[in-house]
This record gives C-alpha cells, structure tokens and sequence, in this order.
C-alpha cells in the first residue's frame, strides 16, 4: 500500500520550455501532497505544500509563477516548470501524505531527473 | 543550531554488523519521528515511524526515541549490502505536516 507514482521519470527539455510533472498517489487519497527538490548528495529542499481544491503554499524564496502547482483531485498534482533554465535542472520528488491517516507520515514518488540544455 | 541534525557519514561497515544511525533534535514538542531510506536516485521509502519514547522493532530495524535527550536513532541488525543507501530522520514541523529532515547519513555495507 501507499504507492505514489511519478511521471515523466526523466525529462531533457530545451531551455525556455515549459515542463510537467505528475505526481499520483495510487492507492490512496492525498488532500495534501509536497514537492521537493534535491540537488546531488544534500537532503530535500520543500519547495511547496499543494492543497487538493485550493492554492499551492510556496517556501520563502520559491518563485510560484515559475513552478505552477496545481492539485485537482485527490490523487494528483502536477508541477509545471515554466521557461525553464539550466538551473532548474534538478531532481524533483513529490509526497503525499494519506487523508485517512491520522499520522504524519508522507509517502514518496520516485523522482523526476530535469535536465534543461 | 539546526533543528534536526544528523552525522552525514559515510559510514562503512561489514555485511552481518549492527548499524548504528542517530540524530538529535533541538524542539522539544516534536512527537513524531520518522526514518526514511533513500537509495541514490530514488525517492526516500518510509522505514519506520513512531510517536513514543521507547523501541519500535520492524524485523531487522529498531527505531529508539529518548525524548528526554532529544535523540532518535535506528538500529538495523544483520546489514546487508542491499541496505547500502542514505538515511534520513524525519520530524513534522507543525501541525502544517510539512516535514523537517536530516541532512541524511550514507551508509555502505561491504560484502
């Protein structure tokens, strides 16, 4: 149980494209799921918080008109990465956490390797 | 002082050994506690959890919680190879349930 799914798994896009993340949860409901990103061996920097029917919560420093999160239903958020730059290249992770869960516990995507050229 | 802190290691060890991962916390109305495993390239796995002072045993894994030092740690016995990957502690920040996470601690088990 509490599989989240990630897709695309890896994406190359050129620069000042624009690029979508989807994160799922599979087997279970997410009212509140995150989006992370981690550069090589240091730990996952919260970019923002996404609330099913309502506005993304963005970290201080995290620019919201370049990473567009939207959380429609209960089982899916997508991260747009608008004109995209080398450096955004990064590692993007979502998590979700279970509404039925009364704990804390968030429950990991895979991963999106961006590579902008 | 970070909120979470935790010895990036790497740390290597023996196939067979007991590992040994730790991390301190300076809040002290943080409840819950959290391990995650992440191998490289991949999203972290939820090892285990637990909101007491006190042992939690999932099969080869031990999480301790002495609230009263502020320490967590887990205790992986029998390590293997496969268990080579980087762990991360994790504690919720507030009710918000954002997650406050360890820098992360490599481990290596050689055959």
């Amino acid at each position: 149980g509490a599989v989240v799914s990630q897709h695309p798994s890896r994406v190359i896009c050129k620069s000042g494209t624009s690029v979508k993340i989807e994160c799922r949860s599979l087997d279970f409901q997410a009212t509140t799921m995150f989006w992370y990103r981690q550069f090589p061996k240091k730990s996952l920097m919260l970019m923002a918080t996404s609330n099913e029917g309502s506005k993304a919560t963005y970290e201080q420093g995290v620019e919201k008109d370049k990473f567009l999160i939207n959380h429609a239903s209960l089982t899916l958020s997508t991260l747009t990465v608008t004109s995209a730059h080398p450096e955004d290249s990064s590692f993007y992770i979502c998590s979700a956490r279970d509404s039925t869960s009364g704990g804390y516990e968030q429950y990991f995507g895979p991963g999106t390797r961006l590579t902008v050229t | 002082q970070k909120e979470v802190e935790q010895d990036p290691g790497p740390l290597s060890v023996p196939e067979g050994a007991i590992v040994s991962l730790n991390c301190t916390y300076s809040n002290s109305a943080f409840q819950y506690f959290m391990w995650y495993r992440q191998y490289s390239r991949k999203g972290p796995e939820l090892l285990m959890y637990t909101y007491s002072s006190g042992n939690k045993e999932d099969g080869r894994f031990t999480a301790q919680v002495d609230k009263s030092s502020k320490y967590i740690s887990l205790f992986i016995r029998d390590s293997q190879p496969s268990d080579s990957a980087t762990y991360l502690c994790a504690m919720p920040l507030d009710s918000s349930y954002k997650l406050i996470f360890g820098s992360g601690t490599r481990l290596l088990v050689r055959p």
